[in-house]
């Protein structure tokens, strides 16, 4: 079985632009989580989803980030504008029933 | 506030001893527990969880649980090279909660 999957797998911007980060989890699983990896802080939740619907948004740093879900096989991260601070690895992964979470392989994302 | 609290490391240990790693947890709450292994660049991969006091095994891992002390351990006999890793233990609250996850452990493998 296909695992999580997200898209690009890198990225580099420049300051301003907008960053738009995609993923699909595995197939049957309701529950869809958003993280954020640096050094400094570690592994964060950003957001995170059960079936199609935003549970938990307190992780999202500021309104410049927005996440959506339009259905149970795609999701979206948008970073908008990006800055500097945001460089980062950002995950998407998913779960059924919320319990053992599945990580993709990452966007790597390096704001310049 | 949830806090998972991992030593950073780096745990260096040669190739065939026990690598010990450990975790305390904030939240009296929190009902079961993860290990995850993070090569450098690369995503999570659950390694174990466990939710019961006691050990739990599986192959050359073991986890440990002690609810009453809010510490989770993660040994690995026979540590290998292919071990070096960072090793996240994270915690989860009651059914359907996210995972808070600690900052990770390196552990080093020497040949």
């Amino acid at each position: 079985d296909a695992g999580v999957i997200q898209s690009p797998r890198h990225e580099v911007t420049e300051m301003g632009q907008e960053v738009t980060l995609r993923c699909k989890p595995i197939s049957g699983h309701d529950y869809l989580f958003w993280y954020r990896q640096t050094m400094m802080r570690g592994l964060e939740l950003l957001i995170y989803f059960n079936n199609n619907v935003p549970i938990d948004d307190s992780g999202m740093p500021e309104d410049r980030f927005s996440a959506k879900m339009p259905n149970a096989s795609f999701s979206t991260l948008k970073i908008q504008p990006s800055e500097p601070r945001d460089s980062a690895v950002y995950f998407c992964a998913s779960s059924l029933n919320g319990n053992t979470i599945y990580f993709g392989e990452g966007s790597w994302l390096t704001v310049v | 506030q949830k806090e998972v609290e991992q030593n950073s490391g780096p745990l260096s240990v040669p190739e065939g001893a026990i690598a010990s790693l450990n975790c305390t947890y904030s939240d009296r709450g929190s009902q079961s527990f993860f290990w995850y292994r993070q090569y450098s660049g690369k995503s999570p991969e659950l390694i174990m969880f466990i939710y019961s006091n006691g050990d739990k095994e599986d192959g050359r891992f073991t986890a440990q649980l002690n609810k009453a002390s809010q510490y989770v351990s993660l040994l690995i006999r026979d540590s290998q090279p292919s071990d070096s890793a960072t090793y996240l233990c994270a915690a989860k609250g009651r059914e359907y909660s996210t995972l808070t996850f600690g900052k990770g452990t390196m552990l080093l493998v020497s040949p």
